[in-house]
């Protein structure tokens, strides 16, 4: 296993579309996590599921917005309607339990919403 | 909400030269943080952690120093080399700073 996939790795859309992202975290991390990242700023936590319970979400994640891990493996995350302010890097992360541990990120899905 | 903040959004030194990267934070429950560094076109990889409970932890050319009181922490690299130019991201409580982008200069 080499690390924490991510597809596509870029994305343009125009405003209104809907667009699914894919995660594929390192195998047996139980911790996967979603983040949203703009120009100049830190990752802003979006959600993270612990195997394929989703135990937290952000007030960044409206209604248009949704995560699955259906299996506890890969996760999918579905923007719908999109509109020029969801352009953005959107990164996931996986860690082995979760707490305290360092958390292992994908290289990323940069949106570009037209 | 800015519970983690980094002032410095870049930072340069000369190879060989100590880079020390400062951060901030608010919430006095956060008890453990970690450092990140994210070159271009990746993700951002663990560099060093340190729990409420130590106020140095050491790694190799890395050290981080806790500040409980000040709710303070920074990142020591010595002696800092050009490979270690990158974006430094300090986290706590599952939030993350905005990056200090290092140069560091041969």
């Amino acid at each position: 296993d080499t690390g924490v996939s991510q597809d596509p790795r870029h994305k343009i859309t125009k405003r209104g579309q809907n667009v699914t992202f894919r995660c594929d975290p390192i195998s047996e991390h139980n911790r996967l996590y979603w983040y949203r990242q703009t120009l100049g700023q830190g990752p802003e936590f979006l959600t993270y599921f612990q195997n394929e319970a989703q135990l937290e979400k952000s007030r960044l994640l409206s209604d248009r917005f949704s995560a699955e891990r259906p299996k506890g493996s890969f996760s999918t995350l579905e923007i719908q309607r999109t509109e020029q302010g969801d352009s953005a890097m959107y990164l996931c992360a996986s860690s082995p339990t979760g707490g305290e541990d360092e958390q292992y990120f994908g290289p990323g899905t940069r949106l570009t919403v037209t | 909400d800015q519970q983690v903040k980094q002032n410095s959004p870049s930072l340069s030194v000369q190879e060989g030269r100590i880079s020390i990267l400062n951060c901030d934070y608010t919430n006095s429950m956060f008890d453990y943080f970690l450092w990140y560094k994210k070159y271009p076109a990746e993700g951002p990889t663990f560099l060093i952690s340190i729990s409420s409970i130590k106020d140095k932890n050491e790694d190799g050319r890395f050290t981080v120093f806790l500040n409980k009181s000040a709710k303070h922490l920074s990142l020591h690299i010595v002696p800092s080399q050009p490979g270690d130019s990158a974006v430094y991201f300090c986290a706590g409580g599952g939030r993350f700073g905005a990056g200090t982008r290092l140069t560091v200069k041969p």
